[in-house]
């Protein structure tokens, strides 16, 4: 069955740098979910984003921004880099249409270093 | 605001014994509720949830779990341990599941398993 696809699943970038994080849903999933797991921490939620309009906002620094495009995809835009943006970043996506039970499903991740 | 407590940051167990991981939610309105396993350097993924019905659920690679709504607690169990299920686990609660992307999720902060053999 198709999964979260998140690219790249690695990222080195240097303070200060811009980085560009990108969440593929599973087909047919309208709801995508943003979640930031710091070392040996639990996922903290930043963002959602439901029929590509935003629908909740959680601790998401102002240097990120995010959107949903028409496919379904969903891009997290970070700028201005800081060490302790450093962590892992989940995309999970979810099938939200009313009347059913649902879950999110997670990606594998992408594993952000600022050095 | 929705809260996830769970009480033993690290639990060891020998391979064959049984695993109990607790987890105490605070919620005010009915809670959706999840455990997920993470390997290392891995995703999250997901044992099992409960929404409503019957209190005991099962899950994935022979996990259960019990919703006690007068504790607020729901549990994750195994009666039998394989050392591959050392990792980590998370559970999770989120608002009555409703329309519109509003559903996130607050995690604890996780139990560290580790399987002596």
């Amino acid at each position: 069955a198709a999964g979260v696809i998140q690219s790249p699943r690695h990222l080195i970038k240097e303070k200060r740098e811009t980085a560009t994080l990108k969440c593929y849903p599973i087909p047919r999933h309208d709801t995508v979910y943003w979640y930031q797991q710091g070392p040996g921490q639990d996922p903290q939620f930043l963002i959602s984003f439901y029929e590509k309009m935003q629908s909740d906002k959680g601790s998401i620094p102002d240097r990120f921004s995010a959107q949903q495009f028409s496919d379904y995809h969903s891009e997290l835009n970070m700028s201005s880099l800081e060490l302790g943006d450093s962590a892992l970043y989940f995309c999970a996506s979810s099938h939200e249409t009313s009347g059913r039970e649902y879950e999110q499903y997670f990606g594998p991740g992408t594993r952000l270093t600022v050095t | 605001a929705q809260s996830v407590t769970q009480p033993d940051i690290h639990i060891t167990v020998s391979e064959g014994a049984s695993l109990e991981l607790r987890c105490n939610y605070s919620y005010g309105a009915t809670p959706y509720l999840f455990w997920y396993v993470q390997s290392p350097g891995q995703g999250l993924q997901l044992l099992l949830k409960y929404f409503s019905g019957d209190t005991l659920v099962q899950g994935i690679k022979g996990f259960e779990a019990e919703f006690k709504r007068s504790q607020s607690s729901f549990n994750l169990r195994k009666p039998s341990v394989h050392w591959s299920d050392a990792a980590e686990y998370f559970c999770a609660v989120g608002a009555y599941p409703f329309t519109g992307g509003g559903n996130k999720l607050t995690f604890g902060t996780g139990t560290q398993l580790k399987v002596e053999l």
